[in-house]
């Protein structure tokens, strides 16, 4: 079965600096990798994925993610850190017709 | 615009009553999903029907029903036999072949809590 891991429940950075959210996958097969924003009780709304291809993937408000099969990670980065950033961030893999999530990162941005 | 609809957005129920939380969606989406979704936690699956009059259990699915009737529509029922049901749920759609490289749909979802 697929899962992700996301290392790291809270992450704070200061406005301006670098964004770097972890994400480990497992999955027997290619994976389908994604990742979500959440704002406060609203959805989850997609930033980027990775299906097939580049393996830099660019997303939505400046993030991208690489896809690294040799170390199983899809981590979510963005080079400077705005304060409209500040969120919850959802790492998912593809599998058995149905995403599977990880725990969420909330993202702290410092002024 | 197209899109998925989740009512009411806050709903209160007392302890030992059945509640429904709705879902429609007007993407033409073959699959639709409900997850709960508490601190820490992450999203946790409920529900999933991937056809009409066709559904299948998630990894929580005690203490919940559905019904898939319509294609477009997709309710919860949170029944009494839940014993821990204050959490937010979100609900999601895909097309059936499109999953895998579009990801999900979300509604907005629906914030439960027994009081």
């Amino acid at each position: 079965a697929q899962s992700v891991t996301q290392l790291g429940s809270h992450v704070s950075v200061s406005e301006g600096a670098l964004v770097l959210l972890r994400c480990n996958y497992s999955s027997s097969v290619p994976p389908y990798l994604f990742w979500y924003v959440q704002y406060p009780n609203q959805g989850l709304q997609l930033l980027l994925k990775y299906t097939t291809g580049a393996t830099l993937v660019k997303g939505i408000n400046g993030f991208e993610a690489e896809f690294k099969k040799s170390e199983t990670s899809f981590h979510l980065t963005k080079p400077s850190a705005h304060m409209s950033d500040a969120a919850e961030y959802f790492c998912a893999v593809w599998g058995n017709e149905k995403l599977t999530f990880g725990t969420g990162t909330r993202l702290t941005i410092i002024p | 615009d197209g899109g998925i609809t989740q009512s009411p957005k806050y709903l209160f129920r007392k302890e030992g009553q059945n509640v429904t939380l709705s879902c429609e969606q007007n993407l033409n989406h073959d699959a639709m999903y409900w997850y709960r979704q508490d601190p820490g936690q992450g999203l946790r699956l409920i529900y999933y029907s991937q056809i009409v009059n066709d559904f299948q259990k998630g990894d929580i699915a005690e203490g919940y029903s559905v019904s898939r009737e319509k294609k477009e529509s997709f309710p919860l029922t949170v029944t009494s036999a839940q014993k821990n049901p204050t959490a937010f749920y979100l609900c999601a759609s895909i097309t059936a072949t499109g999953g895998a490289f579009y990801g999900y749909t979300f509604g907005s979802g629906t914030r439960l809590t027994v009081v």
